[in-house]
């Protein structure tokens, strides 16, 4: 069901800078707001990033949104080992009528 | 604070029924559009519905249109799935969502359903 592609894993020490990657195509990424969520184990997922590139009250700016095209991106800059967690966009369907999860990617810290 | 609690999962047969329920507080439902998110355990999220604020509007994913259908009664500040010929694929850890990719969005904690003969 997942119409948003992701890598299904993202390594990085701390300090270094991760960037995980979103392809759609123009019914979605292309035509529409990206978001981006955290999910730390065992919680609901968290609103990182809004609207393409914008953040949340309260969401550090190590997490940073950007798009071009079809293809959207999250970086996280500094990673910190509480940055261990899965992390998926989203974005409107025009053509499916609702929203799309991207498949998510696990970042993990070593 | 606001909270939102989901309530109705269980465990039902193949073909079955059942209705959440989310009741909200710490906010006034009718200002908000809410929506339904699934997971099951260990996998990805999919969204399975919106409503609109005052209930005029619904929209459900492809997956689940013509057997679910989300409502809402702004005066009991509750948010409903009903969930109708129930499929395996259908089990899941469903999540009730205020302002759902908005900035003052909020997620409840989950209620688990089980489909299962």
């Amino acid at each position: 069901q997942s119409v948003l592609t992701q890598p299904p894993s993202a390594f990085g020490t701390p300090g270094q800078s991760v960037t995980i990657s979103c392809s759609g195509t123009n019914s979605n990424v292309g035509r529409d707001n990206v978001y981006w969520y955290q999910q730390l184990p065992g919680t609901a997922p968290k609103l990182l990033i809004y609207n393409d590139n914008r953040r949340p009250s309260g969401v550090p700016d190590r997490f940073s949104g950007s798009k071009s095209g079809t293809s959207a991106s999250l970086d996280i800059r500094g990673l910190q080992s509480e940055d261990e967690a899965d992390y998926y966009c989203a974005a409107w369907d025009g053509s499916l009528g609702g929203y799309v999860f991207g498949t998510g990617t696990m970042v993990i810290v070593l | 604070e606001v909270q939102l609690v989901e309530s109705g999962g269980g465990l039902v047969q193949p073909g079955g029924s059942l209705r959440l329920s989310c009741a909200a507080s710490g906010f006034i439902l009718k200002n908000y559009w809410m929506h339904w998110v699934r997971q099951v355990p260990g996998k990805g999220l999919v969204w399975v519905a919106r409503m609109n604020k005052d209930g005029s509007r619904t929209d459900h994913a492809d997956s689940v249109r013509g057997r679910f259908t989300i409502s809402r009664d702004n005066a009991k500040n509750t948010l409903y799935l009903q969930m109708n010929s129930l499929r395996a694929d259908d089990a899941a850890l469903y999540y009730c969502v205020k302002d759902f990719v908005g900035t003052e969005e909020f997620w409840g904690q989950g209620i688990l359903v089980t489909v299962s003969s």
